[in-house]
């Protein structure tokens, strides 16, 4: 079974506009994190943010911003006011700890962003 | 700046021939590393993680023989395609922890690039 899941191979935003990239998780550990990453078209993967699963507030910088919903098992990221570099593939990842082998992270397949003059 | 660095970034190579690819932390030492293999926009899949002062960790389906792996220092990584073929034409990218704690996340290296013609 997929562990990391993303429903959307493509979003197109406007820019200035907000948007949301889905991501749906699948452990049986209480302990994980989840983390979002950015891959713009050069390939290097850029971190932007953390969500642990005790964390109780949603976890925010500065445009990024977690929608952490526990229950549903769901940890969508939130671009507010897109611009235009911020088209690039943006992968959800998770560690699942301590059960998890070392410190890896498993990937979801990734939503292609792309941003709208 | 980045905090991990990986050459070469793009290579092409014969068929037969074997390619090695380095990955250095910068200003810290990994004693655990990361190499992942990416597919055209597709996921990052986790090949091996590299362990310093031992052998590597292969995931399943994953070849040993032929990708191998070396981490002879505390800030040094090194996979080796052997006798590589068109097959194996792929973008290859590592990876390590800066800090051993649950929400450290991962840092990349730009990747490379490989094809096997």
């Amino acid at each position: 079974a997929q562990k990391i899941t993303q429903t959307q191979p493509g979003m197109f935003v406007q820019e200035k506009e907000a948007v949301t990239l889905d991501c749906t998780y699948d452990t049986s550990d209480p302990s994980y994190g989840l983390f979002w990453y950015k891959q713009p078209s050069s390939g290097e993967m850029i971190f932007l943010i953390y969500q642990g699963s005790y964390d109780q507030q949603n976890a925010t910088e500065g445009r990024y911003s977690l929608n952490f919903q526990k229950a549903r098992k769901s940890a969508n990221l939130v671009i507010s006011a897109s611009q235009l570099g911020d088209s690039a593939m943006y992968f959800c990842a998770m560690r699942e700890y301590p059960s998890g082998s070392a410190r890896q992270l498993t990937f979801g397949s990734g939503t292609q962003l792309t941003v709208l003059p | 700046g980045a905090v991990v660095s990986q050459h070469p970034s793009r290579v092409i190579c014969k068929s037969g021939t074997s390619v090695k690819i380095e990955c250095r932390s910068l200003d810290f030492q990994a004693t655990t590393m990361f190499w992942y293999r990416q597919f055209p926009k597709q996921s990052l899949m986790l090949m091996a993680t590299s362990n310093e002062g031992s052998k590597a960790t292969y995931e399943q389906g994953v070849e040993k023989d032929k990708f191998l792996i070396n981490h002879a220092s505390l800030t040094l990584s090194t996979l080796t395609v052997t006798s590589a073929h068109p097959e194996d034409s792929s973008f290859y990218i590592c990876s390590a922890p800066r800090q051993y704690a649950h929400n450290s996340p991962l840092h990349f290296g730009n990747g490379t690039r490989l094809t096997v013609t």
